[in-house]
């Protein structure tokens, strides 16, 4: 009954391989997010999907790729990955509008930790 | 710019009280939140302030100042599971998370 699942929850890799991590949420929600948090534990906000339309893209290398095939999956694909892409990579999801509210508590996945060797 | 500062660690005793403070400037506001991290762990949903005082959840409370762009967590009665990671967000005008860095509490018997 996993809320917020993703997968792999461990990668290790070489610099130059192309990788990718899946998450998927059972909540129904509408917005699906990816965070990076590095080793100082700062999240940084990297993609959301809302509906399968991306609503928010930081100023993140065009190597990652978010791709949601429907409203429950979001996954994020890496090419050439890079020494500097180390970090725990986690996935979110929030309601968006309910009921005419606007109810935006983000639910976690477990976290991708990926090691860039 | 956006900033979200929030003390890097504290320490407090078993049983205690502890307040981690979180002051904020954002363009626009839609709410704060409170979450908490264990190492290795997801953060989990603690609290969410949008009007201004003391929003009260068991052993936990948050307090807003929209005003003074100001908020904190209190926790009582520290039990030594609570040793984490409390981090503070903010939601801008455009209803996204602005994260501070977290402060590391550190439990001692």
């Amino acid at each position: 009954d996993t809320a917020v699942s993703q997968t792999p929850k461990y990668l290790v890799t070489q610099m130059g391989n192309d990788k990718s991590i899946k998450c998927e949420q059972n909540l129904g929600h509408d917005t699906m997010y990816w965070y990076k948090q590095d080793s100082k534990k700062f999240l940084k906000i990297m993609f959301s999907y809302n509906n399968k339309e991306l609503i928010i893209n930081e100023t993140v290398p065009n190597r990652f790729s978010p791709k949601s095939p429907d409203k429950a999956h979001l996954n994020l694909h890496i090419n050439s990955l890079e020494l500097g892409d180390s970090a725990v990579y986690f996935c979110a999801s929030s309601q968006g509008v309910m009921a005419g509210e606007v109810v935006e508590t983000q639910y976690f996945g477990p976290g991708t930790r990926l090691l860039v060797l | 710019g956006q900033n979200i500062d929030q003390p890097t660690e504290m320490t407090a005793t078993e049983g205690a009280i502890v307040q981690i403070n979180c002051t904020y400037q954002t363009s626009g506001f839609n709410g704060l939140f409170w979450y908490q991290q264990h190492a290795g762990e997801a953060p989990t949903f603690l609290s969410y302030n949008v009007l201004d005082g003391l929003e009260e959840k068991g052993r936990f409370s948050s307090f807003l100042s929209r005003s003074k762009g100001y908020s904190y967590l209190l926790l009582k009665e520290l039990q030594m599971k609570d040793s984490a990671s409390y981090l503070c967000a903010v939601m801008d005008s455009n209803y996204q998370l602005i994260w501070g860095a977290g402060t590391k509490l550190i439990i001692k018997p």
